[in-house]
């Protein structure tokens, strides 16, 4: 079966600090691959999504980034954070017909 | 870009009463869905439709794809203390460079009293 792994659960950071978080996903191969941003418990937001490997898409301009160095592998970064940053991260990937599958996402604190 | 509406934002019910929300679109969607998320986790799909009219169940949960496309509609009927946390629709348009994306309503968040 399919599954999906986010972490680190939760990061507190202080501004102008660097972010790195990480999605794998498990049992398929070449999946669409999405990262949603969730601000106070209320709607998603698209940041970016991967059809492939190195294949990147913003859909907002912001002040993170999106690698997928990997088939499997999703990684949502920053160089330098504000304290706007701050939110619910949430991987997913295309498990069927429009359908998105979601991780348990990583809460990120910026002080 | 497409948006969502989704109404009520809350609601306070007591147990065993019936729920009703809905999510309407300024775009067309070919692809509805219904997600749950409980506190601190990711969103849990409930019901996934694919045609206009389609009505589909799934335990207490009912949903309907609205003809026009550009609306859906959830039910939950006899309610239950773990019915707690957010609602959300989703729409979505298979094919061409929609590439799998999601369209997210701002979430409806349910209260149960016991």
């Amino acid at each position: 079966s399919q599954t999906i792994h986010q972490w680190p659960a939760t990061l507190v950071q202080p501004v102008g600090s660097p972010l790195s978080l990480e999605c794998t996903v498990e049992g398929t191969s070449n999946p669409n691959l999405y990262w949603y941003r969730q601000a106070a418990g209320r709607g998603l937001q698209l940041l970016f999504y991967s059809v492939g490997i190195g294949q990147i898409s913003s859909e907002v301009p912001q002040n993170l980034s999106a690698s997928r160095p990997q088939d499997r592998q999703f990684i949502l970064s920053s160089k330098k954070l504000l304290l706007s940053d701050s939110g619910f991260y949430l991987c997913a990937w295309k498990a069927g017909a429009n359908v998105l599958t979601f991780g348990a996402g990583s809460r990120l604190t910026v002080l | 870009g497409q948006q969502l509406n989704q109404s009520p934002q809350s609601m306070f019910i007591q147990e065993g009463e019936d729920v009703s929300m809905n999510c309407t679109s300024s775009s067309i969607f070919n692809t509805w869905l219904w997600y749950k998320q409980d506190p601190g986790e990711g969103p849990v799909l409930l019901i996934a439709l694919y045609k206009a009219g389609e009505l589909t169940s799934n335990g207490r949960l009912t949903a309907q794809f609205g003809i026009t496309r550009k609306d859906s509609f959830l039910n939950i009927s006899a309610s239950i203390p773990s019915d707690v946390g957010i609602y959300f629709c989703a729409g979505g348009n298979a094919g061409g460079t929609s590439y799998g994306k999601l369209t997210f309503g701002q979430g409806t968040i349910l209260t149960v009293h016991p």
